[in-house]
């Protein structure tokens, strides 16, 4: 059974503070996936990754950046939290032609 | 860009179907999925189409018709434990995944 591991079910941080969120996945997946969610708006993508030290800008991708420089592990950084980056942060990897799966997701509040 | 239209939420008895409606407008589109979420819970896969028609899975189906960017979850038998969001997604080029904004499904006894 695929494996995607998100290092906190629940964070809270301040404002600038600078915020690591870590994925981990176990299956060797090329594709791993960064989302946020919020209420009516779905899950919006953020940032995705291809391959090692390969990234891809998603639909909001302003103030983060990420990191995957080994193939199980893909970081999201919050340059300088802000109270609007108050949200719930999924973590998805997707093998071949096969569907993502998710993680448990961290539930990130910025004060 | 991309975008997907569901209705926000919907409400049935146990033992009824019930049909959540998706449309999109995408590029580059190669399929629709079908996610179930539940409270406090991770997406979870249901259903996959790439080509029109229908999927059956269980008491679950999916369909899609690619010529009206439409496609629809239709849930049969309903139990409590369907209580759960669902969302609807496209694959597009570049092998993104655009969610829509979900429908909370609200099964009633």
């Amino acid at each position: 059974d695929v494996k995607v591991t998100q290092s906190s079910r629940y964070l809270v941080k301040r404002t600038g503070e600078k915020v690591f969120l870590e994925c981990v996945q176990d299956m060797d997946h090329e594709n791993m996936f960064w989302y946020r969610q919020d209420p009516g708006l779905g899950l919006r993508l953020i940032y995705f990754s291809y391959d090692v030290k390969m990234k891809e800008k998603g639909d909001i991708p302003e103030g983060y950046s990420v990191s995957r420089e080994k193939k199980e592990r893909f970081s999201l950084i919050l340059e300088s939290a802000s109270t609007n980056q108050t949200s719930m942060y999924l973590c998805a990897s997707r093998g071949g032609d096969q569907p993502p799966h998710f993680g448990d997701g961290t539930r990130l509040s910025i004060l | 860009g991309q975008s997907l239209e569901q209705p926000s939420e919907v409400t049935a008895v146990e033992g009824a179907i019930v049909q959540i409606n998706c449309t999109y407008q995408t590029s580059g589109f190669y399929g629709l999925s079908w996610y179930q979420q539940h409270d406090g819970g991770a997406p979870t896969f249901l259903s996959y189409n790439a080509l029109d028609g229908l999927e059956e899975t269980g008491r679950f189906s999916s369909f899609l018709s690619r010529s009206d960017s439409y496609g629809y979850l239709l849930l049969q038998e309903l139990q409590m434990k369907d209580s759960a969001s669902y969302f609807c997604a496209v694959y597009n080029a570049g092998n993104m995944l655009t969610f829509g904004g979900g429908t909370r499904l609200m099964v009633k006894p």
